[in-house]
């Protein structure tokens, strides 16, 4: 069964530092990881989507990085912003059809002005 | 598109009440997912339909929880009797094909008293 673990849960920062954002997952065997926003009472936001054949996905301030192998991917946030402030979720979906997106718990991000 | 609707926002009800939170898919998805997230065991899976059958419920908690698709544009999630321990949030979630980006809905908070 696939386990999808997220360190920090939280992390506090000043504005303009970057920082990178850790998932794990215990089976290799993926289709496709992907990483979410979440903001306090609101719906989960797709950022960026790996296919398990990419190494990475970059989309303006953000880059995304898979390493199938190990079982890790990395979110980098670039000048980081406090509007960056929310829970930042990776998702994992598995090869096999029928198989969906296990979450890991979210890291719980503050950038400070 | 005006993305993935869910209604209501927030509900309040007693212990004992039948609950029915409504989602409208973003059109043209063919798949749609309907997720529960607490703070003690984050975003599960209750269960998942594609062009509207469903084919995974075995996330669903018991059987007060139920689920209908009877379209393409609308699905419900029903608890009766509902419970305290059913408090949470309700996510709806669509996307186009298995794997593929997932949009949420914002979310319908219950709270049963």
């Amino acid at each position: 069964k696939q386990e999808v673990t997220q360190i920090p849960a939280a992390l506090s920062v000043p504005e303009g530092e970057n920082l990178v954002l850790n998932c794990s997952f215990t089976d290799s065997a993926i289709y496709n990881l992907q990483w979410f926003r979440q903001d306090p009472g609101k719906g989960l936001t797709s950022l960026l989507l790996i296919q398990s054949s990419q190494r990475e996905q970059t989309s303006g301030r953000l880059n995304a990085s898979l390493d199938k192998s190990s079982g890790r991917s990395t979110l980098y946030i670039a000048a980081s912003q406090p509007g960056d402030s929310a829970t930042y979720l990776c998702a994992v979906k598995g090869q096999d059809y029928g198989q969906n997106f296990v979450f890991g718990p979210g890291t719980r991000l503050s950038v400070l002005p | 598109d005006a993305g993935v609707i869910q209604s209501p926002r927030h509900e309040v009800t007693e212990m004992g009440q039948e609950v029915t939170l409504r989602c409208k898919p973003i059109s043209g998805h063919d798949y749609l997912f309907w997720y529960r997230q607490t703070m003690m065991r984050g975003l599960e899976l209750l269960i998942y339909f594609n062009n509207n059958v469903p084919i995974d419920d075995s996330g669903m908690p018991e059987d007060r929880f139920s689920a209908k698709m009877p379209n393409a544009s609308f699905s419900t999630l029903k608890i009766q009797p509902s419970e305290p321990r059913d408090s949470a949030v309700y996510f709806c979630a669509s996307s186009f094909s298995q794997g593929r980006e997932l949009f949420f809905g914002e979310g319908s908070r219950l709270t049963v008293l």
